[in-house]
């Protein structure tokens, strides 16, 4: 079974540029996140979809991340424009459905904002 | 709401010596519990969660934690290290609707031959 695929994999840019991040879930996973990895630190929920709904994005930061999941599938992460503080690794992430169920990771998109 | 506390950041071990690494919770619903590994430039693995029912949890590469409501702990353990688990650990908890996970800040296992 594929897991969790992200592009790209690692991406330098300047601040105030934009970036593109792109996730596809496992197969039939109804539930897609986003989490944001500083270094040093646990992984911090972004967004939450089930199917092409967001759940929670209370942890967005609105007025520089987007994200969406247009026909429930693969997803994409935006930051427009970036700031030093967003590099990080960001860490796509999907699960059958609610209730403890196992939470696949992809490998991550490393971000490096300078 | 829902928080976790990793205690040490970073954790020395020698080659064949226990491995123990403490996780406590905070959870105003019965929890799910997840121990996650990543290796250099990696995702997180899945090492073993706790969901309901017995409390002693066996995760994969030996690893194996206990789930213990009155001390709001999920410590992970494993008797014997290999060079092999010089990782970063996470615990994870969720619980309620939406299923999604609250890390702690992690534990970074050395191991030394």
């Amino acid at each position: 079974e594929a897991g969790v695929a992200q592009s790209p994999r690692y991406k330098i840019i300047e601040k105030r540029q934009s970036v593109a991040f792109w996730c596809n879930p496992i197969s039939g996973h109804a539930t897609l996140y986003w989490y944001q990895q500083i270094l040093g630190q646990g992984p911090k929920l972004l967004i939450q979809f089930q199917n092409n709904g967001v759940v929670d994005d209370s942890q967005l930061p609105k007025d520089r991340f987007s994200a969406e999941r247009l026909k429930g599938v693969d997803s994409t992460l935006k930051i427009q424009p970036a700031k030093l503080e967003d590099s990080a690794v960001y860490l796509c992430a999907s699960s059958p459905s609610v209730g403890g169920n196992t939470i696949y990771f992809g490998e991550g998109s490393w971000l490096t904002v300078v | 709401a829902q928080s976790v506390t990793q205690l040490g950041s970073h954790v020395s071990v020698s080659e064949g010596a226990l491995v123990l690494l403490r996780c406590n919770y905070s959870s105003s619903v019965p929890p799910y519990l997840f121990w996650y590994v990543q290796y250099p430039n990696q995702g997180l693995q899945l090492l073993l969660k706790y969901t309901t029912g017995a409390t002693l949890v066996k995760g994969i590469n030996g690893f194996e934690a206990e789930f213990k409501k009155s001390e709001t702990s999920f410590h992970l353990t494993k008797p014997s290290a290999h060079m092999s688990d010089a990782a970063e650990y996470f615990c994870a908890v969720s619980g309620g609707a939406g299923n999604k996970l609250t890390f702690g800040g992690g534990t970074r296992v050395l191991v030394k031959p």
